[in-house]
């Protein structure tokens, strides 16, 4: 069964560095999308991606952070001077027209 | 904006007990609404749907019903089992236009005890 992957699960990274988060989508999936869920709380929306680029953005997704589609099947999430609170699981999902399916996560801590 | 309130956990619950986890929306269109699950230490996996008023959306025993007069999609499965012990999400998806992001609930944790 085709599944949405994500790399890596685990990333621990220094205040002020710059991570890039990555996700294979679906392979006949069009939209796909960036979520995060800081520890406790609930998931959110970063943005939505189509057609090589962004569809829509929330208002977390701010300068600090990008997505590209460098390659025709990666879909890489790139936050840049990361802070304490960005640490978060942050997943990606791609969709059919009914249903999104979601990668494992990756769990990104700043220290 | 469109928003998600589920009921406030942990919920612990003694195996073959009767499970309701309550869900509510508010929405300026017609919504799909949305059961996920998230087992520990895994990822976020579709439980079922509903995409129109009156629909009943099941799945592994666990059922909701789209309720558009109380706005409301309430989780329930009649006899819950350990391995059923995960977190559960409740979330909407507009169906204008082309993206479907998802918004979400807080979440309800669910421990079953043998």
């Amino acid at each position: 069964e085709p599944e949405v992957t994500q790399t890596p699960s685990h990333q621990v990274t220094q205040m002020g560095q710059e991570v890039i988060l990555r996700c294979v989508p679906i392979s006949n999936h069009l939209y796909f999308y960036w979520y995060r869920q800081i520890l406790g709380q609930k998931v959110e929306f970063l943005v939505s991606f189509y057609n090589n680029e962004i569809s829509e953005k929330s208002e977390i997704f701010d300068d600090q952070f990008s997505v590209e589609r460098p390659d025709g099947s990666n879909f890489t999430l790139k936050i840049r001077s990361t802070k304490l609170e960005d640490s978060a699981m942050y997943f990606c999902a791609s969709n059919s027209y009914t249903e999104a399916f979601f990668g494992q996560g990756t769990r990104l801590t700043v220290v | 904006g469109d928003s998600v309130t589920q009921m406030e956990g942990p919920v612990t619950l003694s195996e073959e007990a009767f499970l309701t986890i309550n869900c509510t929306y508010t929405a300026t269109g017609y919504p799909s609404l949305f059961w996920y699950v998230q087992y520990p230490g895994e990822g976020l996996q579709l439980l079922l749907k509903a995409t129109k008023a009156d629909d009943k959306g099941s799945n592994k025993g666990f059922e909701a019903t789209y309720r558009k007069e109380t706005t409301s999609f309430h989780l329930e499965k009649g006899s819950v089992q350990v391995s059923d012990s995960a977190v559960y999400f409740c979330a909407l998806s507009e169906n204008a236009g082309n993206n479907r992001k998802l918004i979400w609930g807080l979440g309800t944790s669910l421990a079953v005890n043998p």
